[in-house]
């Protein structure tokens, strides 16, 4: 099976820097993705890493360490807007399927 | 392009009654995934088709729940019937295969 752990809740301040940590385990690691999810609102994709190493997407980067089955999303000059449950997900293997399979979400609070 | 579309938006039922649930996934993608997202939690997949074929619905409760995909685009999750426990938002998404996926606005389920 997959299990993934994140923190539940982080807090940052406006314009600061966060980083949302993303511990796995699975059978058949095809990569890791991240999607955010505002109140109420369909969960939208950020990002995806299959090798290690930093991928960086404007303010968002995503780390991924295969050999620590680690990962992280980082949030630079956070905006109130990036409030949201951010995810990390797996895409596993084991069935054949090769599906998506998704951590409990950390909710970032933005403060002023 | 237009997003994934699904209906109703909200849905309030009694237990032991029967819902279905429509979407229409962004066109020319090929793979479609039911995912259920109790309040608090990451979604979890449901089923997973390719084309109109099954790939996975191994974790799809299929004493009560069915789906289908007809012609290979628009797609029915039918919950037959529903228990307390059912109530979650159903959230469809659509891919060409792999990342992104990309996701509905999903059906809040309330059974009483």
């Amino acid at each position: 099976g997959q299990s993934l752990e994140q923190p539940s809740e982080v807090t940052a301040v406006e314009g600061a820097i966060v980083q949302i940590n993303c511990t796995y385990q699975t059978s058949g690691f095809y990569g890791l993705s991240w999607y955010q999810q505002h109140d109420g609102g369909a969960p939208t994709f950020l990002s995806y890493n299959a090798l290690d190493g930093l991928e960086e997407t404007g303010r968002f980067s995503s780390f991924l360490s295969r050999s620590d089955s680690y990962g992280y999303l980082l949030l630079q000059e956070l905006q109130m807007k990036d409030s949201a449950s951010y995810f990390c997900a797996v895409r596993d293997s084991q069935t054949g399927a090769n599906n998506l399979f998704f951590g409990t979400g950390t909710r970032l609070t933005v403060i002023p | 392009e237009a997003g994934v579309a699904q209906s109703p938006r909200y849905k309030i039922i009694e237990k032991r009654q029967s819902v279905a649930f429509w979407c229409n996934p962004i066109s020319g993608h090929a793979t479609l995934y039911w995912y259920q997202q109790i309040l608090g939690q990451g979604p979890k997949l449901l089923i997973q088709f390719q084309n109109n074929g099954v790939v996975d619905d191994s974790q799809l409760p299929k004493d009560r729940f069915s789906a289908e995909r007809l012609k290979g685009v628009d797609s029915t999750l039918k919950i037959q019937p529903a228990k307390l426990e059912d109530s979650a938002v159903y959230l469809c998404a659509s891919s060409r295969g792999g990342e992104p996926l990309h996701f509905g606005n999903g059906t809040r389920l309330t059974v009483t």
